[in-house]
């Protein structure tokens, strides 16, 4: 069973600061991995879509690797503003599912 | 961009009573989704379709039904809604590609369904 795991739980950091998220998974039989922001009483908007023969993928001030030997996957936020407070959350999709973390809640103060 | 509804945004009901979760998506979309969201946890899938007429259960089990009689519209309903089902439920769609789910999923804006 896949299970997914974000870590930190919570950041909180000073504006301008670059930052990085943590996401792991335990079985690398995927077809690609998404990262996704959640604001309080929203629903999900998809950040980045990485396919399983990629490496890494760029919008932005945003940047995701993925490494699916190891189960690995990062979201590189450069030079983060206050309006990038939220909920961080990863999900890799195998057979037909995706199978989401429990989220990374970011605070970025002025 | 997707545009994917759900309504209503916000839900308070008594125990016992029969609701249904509105979601409908304007993209065209075949494959349709509902997750459900318990504060601070993960999403749990509970419900998808790959088309019209076609309804599958998720991973969590779920007292909720869902159907799919247009490609636009895929509600949810509880018969007899009990304290337990209090939650988010979150509804999305995606392009069904028949080579494979290399698809993103988009996502409404979530229902958040207390019952009392």
């Amino acid at each position: 069973k896949q299970e997914v795991t974000q870590i930190p739980a919570a950041l909180s950091v000073p504006e301008g600061e670059n930052l990085v998220l943590n996401c792991s998974f335990t079985d690398s039989a995927i077809y690609n991995l998404q990262w996704f922001r959640q604001d309080p009483g929203k629903g999900l908007t998809s950040l980045l879509l990485i396919q399983s023969s990629q490496r890494e993928q760029t919008s932005g001030r945003l940047n995701a690797s993925l490494d699916k030997s190891s189960g690995r996957s990062t979201l590189y936020i450069a030079a983060s503003q206050p309006g990038d407070s939220a909920t961080y959350l990863c999900a890799v999709m195998g057979f037909q599912k995706l199978v989401f973390g429990t989220g990374t809640r970011l605070l970025v103060s002025p | 961009e997707a545009d994917i509804y759900q309504t209503p945004r916000y839900l308070v009901i008594g125990t016992g009573k029969k609701i249904t979760l509105e979601c409908s998506q304007t993209m065209g979309h075949d494959k349709m989704y509902w997750y459900q969201q318990d504060p601070g946890m993960e999403l749990h899938l509970i419900h998808y379709s790959y088309g019209v007429n076609s309804t599958e259960k998720g991973d969590l089990s779920s007292e909720s039904t869902v159907s799919r009689i247009r490609t636009e519209h895929f509600p949810l309903t509880l018969e007899s809604a009990r304290p337990s089902h209090t939650s988010q439920y979150l509804c999305a769609s995606s392009e069904y590609l028949l080579a494979g789910p290399t698809d993103t999923q988009y996502f409404g804006p979530g229902t958040r369904l207390t019952v009392l």
